[in-house]
């Protein structure tokens, strides 16, 4: 079964800095691996998806980074901002099936 | 992106009664449509997988007979707490793929029950 695993937990970064979420799944043999936000109390918000072609995929300030033969992804967060501050989920599938396994993610808060 | 509808976004119900989550695929065909459930400060869990036109798959320790999931459409599909305890109570998200391309996953606004 697909494992899914983010660090850090927890992270706190004054507004500007450039920061770096981190996930690593176990089952490489994923056909892409997406990454949402997600603020308190609401829904997720898909913020990239990598295919698992793809090394790294870009949206505005967020970089995402694909490496299936170590199991890992990173979310790359430029000149953070105050309005960034939520939980980063990181998703992936697993071989034969067709649902997303998620991370229990990175809350991230951008102190002004 | 494409858009998943969840509808209600809260819902409050007594103990014992029933309660139906919707979840509309608006601008694409959904074949397949996944419910998750997420409880305070943990991260999300696969509950079932719904495909339009059969019988739901239930993930291990979740009771079909109580979360009954219809999928009767491609752009429909309803879970149904029945009779709801407070241990129900939890945020639920429907998620749908694009029939066609079967890559990106999209989400619902999510659903919080309370269960009093």
């Amino acid at each position: 079964k697909q494992e899914v695993t983010q660090i850090p937990a927890a992270l706190s970064v004054p507004e500007g800095e450039n920061l770096v979420l981190n996930c690593s799944f176990t089952d490489s043999a994923i056909y892409n691996l997406q990454w949402f936000r997600q603020d308190p109390g609401k829904g997720l918000t898909s913020l990239l998806l990598i295919q698992s072609s793809q090394r790294e995929q870009t949206s505005g300030r967020l970089n995402a980074s694909l490496d299936k033969s170590s199991g890992r992804s990173t979310l790359y967060i430029a000149a953070s901002q105050p309005g960034d501050s939520a939980t980063y989920l990181c998703a992936a599938p697993q071989t034969g099936a067709n649902n997303l396994f998620f991370g229990t993610g990175t809350r991230l808060t951008v102190i002004p | 992106g494409a858009v998943v509808s969840q509808h209600p976004s809260w819902v409050i119900c007594k103990s014992g009664t029933s309660v139906k989550i919707e979840c509309r695929s608006l601008d694409f065909q959904a074949t397949t449509m996944f419910w998750y459930r997420q409880f305070p400060k943990q991260s999300l869990m696969l509950m079932a997988t719904s495909n339009e036109g059969s019988k739901a798959t239930y993930e291990q320790g979740v009771e079909k007979d109580k979360f009954l999931i219809n999928h009767a459409s491609l752009t429909l599909s309803t879970l149904t707490v029945t009779s709801a305890h407070p241990e129900d109570s939890s945020f639920y998200i429907c998620s749908a793929r694009d029939g066609r391309s079967n890559t990106e996953a999209f989400f619902g606004q999510g659903t919080r029950l309370t269960v009093v």
